[in-house]
């Protein structure tokens, strides 16, 4: 069974630029989650999406923003990009909250 | 506010030397505490859910067990290979939403 997979693995953006990054959840799995790790610090919870529709999103700035499509797979779009935005993006998937969430490798992104 | 401490941050142990990782939480009404592993530059892998205190979870050299404020996980003869980032994340219900809330981590070297 195919695991989480989210591309591209890494970028490097300047300061200013826009990003999309993807995700594609485990087969079934309908709810996807975007979390930021920043260099030394926790995961931070950005968005959560479920058949389509965001269900909640973390203390970020409107310019974290995403969707869902048809087939569960998912998009993360930053714009105006700022250094501090630089960390490792992780998707996680669920087929439900009491089953834990499976996440994907990550993107690492490098705004300079 | 809901919260999750991890301790301590960081942990360097001799192959073979056993001993625990704490997770302590206050969050109203608990749904779940879940440990995940993270090697660097990897997404978390999960290890371990747990949902009512007195439980406990065993895998090779891991076993986890929760009480009503904390968590730990315990590492009996580790080796070089469980080295790597150990994660705490509690279920929660944040604005209406269920989510999962991560602890900062503590980072586990075990030496040859």
């Amino acid at each position: 069974e195919a695991g989480v997979t989210q591309s591209p693995t890494h970028l490097i953006k300047t300061r200013g630029q826009q990003v999309t990054l993807r995700c594609s959840p485990i087969s079934g799995h309908t709810s996807v989650y975007w979390y930021q790790q920043a260099l030394g610090l926790g995961l931070q919870f950005l968005l959560w999406y479920d058949e389509g529709e965001e269900r909640n999103r973390g203390n970020f700035p409107p310019r974290f923003s995403g969707r869902q499509f048809p087939n569960y797979s998912s998009e993360l779009n930053v714009n105006a990009l700022e250094l501090e935005d630089s960390a490792l993006y992780l998707c996680a998937s669920s087929i439900g909250m009491s089953y834990g969430y499976t996440f994907g490798s990550g993107t690492r992104l490098t705004v300079v | 506010e809901d919260q999750v401490t991890q301790s301590p941050e960081a942990l360097r142990l001799q192959e073979g030397e056993s001993s625990s990782l704490n997770c302590s939480y206050t969050v109203s009404g608990l749904r779940g505490l879940f440990w995940y592993r993270q090697d660097p530059g990897k997404g978390p892998e999960f290890l371990f859910t747990l949902y009512s205190a007195g439980e406990e979870k065993e895998k090779e050299r891991l076993k986890a067990t929760l009480t009503k404020k904390e968590s730990f996980l315990h590492i009996t003869a580790p080796k070089p290979e469980d080295s790597a980032t150990y994660l705490c994340a509690v279920q929660a219900n944040i604005q209406g939403a269920q989510k999962l809330v991560f602890g900062q981590g503590t980072r586990l070297t075990i030496n040859p």
